[in-house]
């Protein structure tokens, strides 16, 4: 069963805008973990931002937040005042349990996020 | 630099080889983590190690195997390659505790040809 939803396979956005990539995700572990990673057109994985199952506060790294409902359990990535660097796939993905011996990441299929001049 | 190193960055062998995949993940990491990503299956988990033990094993072929070493460097070996194994292989490390993230290297790209 796929764990991890996302919905847009691709977005644009205007420089300067922000813009929400959705993702939602299904398990029935009370204690898990949230990542967004950025993979730009050379290949490199890299990580944005983590939100904890615990956490009251919605989590934000410079310009990135992270919009979690969690009775709704979704877990959106916004990011404010885009920049042309931005335009990479951003891939969701989820760490179930809280045993740090077993933390293997579950990922979306990604969305291709394009930013316009 | 997420700290990770993957060598080597590209690779290109021919159906039926062997090929060895290494990684020296960020200093004071003990978890070394092999995903496998493909335009047909996305990012899929392979194997975790940490500190030296296997921890867990996801969709990896019997034909793939790892290990990690003392110095916590770790190998991926894949054997019998088909065509279906070309992909770009991760290595990730990280910490201890739940809200540390995966580092993940820059990759090793597999073709088989």
């Amino acid at each position: 069963a796929q764990k991890i939803t996302q919905t847009q396979p691709g977005m644009f956005v205007q420089e300067k805008e922000a813009v929400t990539l959705d993702c939602t995700y299904d398990t029935s572990d009370q204690s898990y973990g949230l990542f967004w990673y950025k993979q730009p057109s050379s290949g490199e994985m890299i990580f944005l931002i983590y939100q904890g199952s615990y956490d009251e506060q919605n989590a934000t790294e410079g310009r990135y937040s992270l919009n979690f409902q969690k009775a709704r359990k979704s877990a959106n990535l916004v990011i404010s005042a885009s920049q042309l660097g931005d335009s990479a796939m951003y891939f969701c993905a989820m760490r179930e349990g809280v045993r740090t011996s077993y933390g293997k990441l579950t990922f979306g299929q990604g969305t291709i996020l394009t930013v316009h001049p | 630099d997420s700290g990770v190193t993957q060598t080597p960055k590209h690779l290109i062998t021919a159906t039926g080889q062997r090929v060895t995949l290494r990684c020296s993940p960020r200093s004071g990491d003990l978890s070394v983590y092999w995903y496998q990503q493909s335009l047909d299956q996305g990012l899929q988990f392979l194997i975790q190690y940490y500190n030296g033990e296997e921890r867990a094993k996801g969709n990896i072929l019997e034909r793939f195997s790892a290990q990690q070493f003392p110095d916590l460097h770790s190998e991926l070996n894949l054997s019998s390659l088909e065509l279906g194994d070309s992909a770009l292989y991760f290595c990730a490390s990280s910490g201890q505790g739940a809200d540390q993230p995966q580092h993940f290297g820059d990759g090793t790209r597999l073709s088989i040809l």
